[in-house]
C-alpha cells in the first residue's frame, strides 16, 4: 500500500495550459509538502501545509496554487504553464522531521 | 538560514571500493542531517539521519555517516561499493523538528557511478 501517492506520474502539456497534480498520503501525517526538482536535479521546497493550513510558501509564482481539502491530500494546481515549469514535482509528508516520506514524483514537461 | 554543500557532483568508484560522498552544512541552530538516495526515475528514499545522540549513524544498504560538528560535515561512506549503489545521493539539513511544517534544505546532489 503506497504511503505517499502522486498522480499523474508523467504529464506533458502545452504552454499556457492549466494542470493539476494530486497527492495523497495514508500515513496519518499532519504536514505535507511540495518540492520541485529541476533539470539539474536541484531540489527546493515550494509549499508546506500543516493540517490544511499553509505554513511555508517559498517565493513561488502565484500561478502555482496548492489546495489541501483535508490533511491527507495536498494538490498542486498550475495556471498558464510556462516552459520553465518543466521539472519533477515531489509530494512529501511528515509527522515531524524524523518521518519525511516522499512520493515517487510527477515529471511535468511543458512544450 | 541553512545551506548544504556537496563536494563533487559526480563520484566514480570501482565495485568493491570505498564510497565517500562529502557533505558540509551551514546552520545557525543545531542541525538535523539526512542522506537520501534517488534511483533513476524514482522518488527519494531515506538512507539515514542524524538527530541527536551518537554521531556515527548507520543506515540502510550498508551506508553510514558521521556528524562532525567542528567540521560542519556529515560525510556518507560505505566500505565496499556494489553496482546497485549507482544513484543520485542528496544530503539535507533541517532545523529542530518541533516546528510544524519544517522543511528540508538539500544539497545539489552527487551522482555515484560504480564501475565493474
Amino acid at each position: 500500500d503506497t504511503a505517499v501517492s502522486q498522480t499523474p506520474k508523467y504529464l506533458v502539456t502545452q504552454m499556457g495550459n492549466d494542470k493539476s497534480i494530486k497527492c495523497e498520503q495514508n500515513l496519518g501525517h499532519d504536514t505535507m509538502y511540495w518540492y520541485k526538482q529541476d533539470s539539474k536535479k536541484f531540489l527546493k521546497i515550494m509549499f508546506s501545509y500543516n493540517n490544511k493550513e499553509l505554513i511555508i510558501n517559498e517565493t513561488v509564482p502565484n500561478r502555482f496554487s496548492p489546495k489541501s481539502p483535508d490533511k491527507a491530500h495536498l494538490n498542486l494546481h498550475i495556471n498558464s504553464l510556462e516552459l520553465g515549469d518543466s521539472a519533477v514535482y515531489f509530494c512529501a509528508s511528515s509527522q515531524d522531521t524524523y518521518g519525511y516520506t516522499f512520493g515517487s514524483g510527477t515529471r511535468l514537461t511543458v512544450v | 538560514a541553512q545551506s548544504v554543500t556537496q563536494l563533487g557532483s559526480h563520484v566514480s568508484v570501482s565495485e568493491g571500493a570505498l564510497v565517500l560522498l562529502r557533505c558540509n552544512y551551514s546552520s545557525s541552530v543545531p542541525p538535523y542531517l539526512f542522506w537520501y538516495v534517488q534511483y533513476p526515475n524514482q522518488g527519494l528514499q531515506l538512507l539515514l539521519k542524524y538527530t541527536t545522540g551518537a554521531t556515527l549513524v548507520k543506515g540502510i544498504n550498508g551506508f553510514e555517516a558521521e556528524f562532525k560538528k567542528s567540521e560542519t560535515s556529515f560525510h556518507l561512506t560505505k566500505p565496499s561499493a556494489h553496482m546497485s549503489d549507482a544513484a543520485e545521493y542528496f544530503c539535507a539539513v533541517s532545523k529542530s523538528p518541533n516546528n510544524a511544517g519544517n522543511m528540508l534544505t538539500f544539497g545539489g546532489g552527487t551522482r555515484l557511478m560504480v564501475k565493474p
